[in-house]
């Protein structure tokens, strides 16, 4: 059964600060992985999505790398800002089912 | 394009009542989702139907909840009798396939059993 885990659970920063949040999940036989953010009230919105085949993706301020073999991904976050407080999501599909199977989430602060 | 609607945003029951979610996905998508996300933790899959029936609803608890999708359009979730540890936010999602890309998420319900 795919678990999918994340640390930390929570953050806080100041503004300004490079931030690493870490997903790890057991099942390496994923077709893909991503990342969402999620504001209070709000649904899910897809940030990244990188594919088994790949190592990384970048938007923006955002990047994700994979590692497969070792179950395991983070998303780094440059120059944070505080309009970057949210809770992140990652979730892997594939494996055992096809199904987006969901991280238990870090809840961000970035302090002005 | 709009995005996935669900009604309502909020909702306050007392345990043992009944309660019906509605969600009205992407126009062309196929494929629709209902997760369950309770405080502090990820949102998890309970149904998932392609057109209208039914591909996986495995971690669904039919003996209260049952969810339907008719003409392959509009879904509803129902919970019936709601216990205290229902309390979570339904979120519906639709996607054009049953594929990992292109997840588009509803503001979800809240719901409070007291």
């Amino acid at each position: 059964k795919q678990e999918v885990t994340q640390i930390p659970a929570a953050l806080s920063v100041p503004e300004g600060e490079n931030l690493v949040l870490n997903c790890s999940f057991t099942d390496s036989a994923i077709y893909n992985l991503q990342w969402f953010r999620q504001d209070p009230g709000k649904g899910l919105t897809s940030l990244l999505l990188i594919q088994s085949s790949q190592r990384e993706q970048t938007s923006g301020r955002l990047n994700a790398s994979l590692d497969k073999s070792s179950g395991r991904s983070t998303l780094y976050i440059a120059a944070s800002q505080p309009g970057d407080s949210a809770t992140y999501l990652c979730a892997v599909y594939g494996g055992a089912t096809n199904k987006l199977i969901f991280g238990t989430g870090t809840l961000l602060a970035v302090q002005p | 394009e709009a995005g996935v609607a669900q009604s309502p945003r909020y909702k306050i029951i007392e345990k043992r009542q009944s309660v019906a979610f509605w969600c009205n996905p992407i126009s062309g998508h196929a494929t629709l989702y209902w997760y369950q996300q309770i405080l502090g933790q990820g949102p998890k899959l309970l149904i998932q139907f392609q057109n209208n029936g039914v591909v996986d609803d495995s971690q669904l608890p039919k003996d209260r909840f049952s969810a339907e999708r008719l003409k392959g359009v509009d879904s509803t979730l129902k919970i019936q009798p709601a216990k205290l540890e229902d309390s979570a936010v339904y979120l519906c999602a639709s996607s054009l396939d049953l594929s990992a890309y292109g997840y588009t998420f509803g503001s979800g319900t809240r719901l409070t059993v007291v």
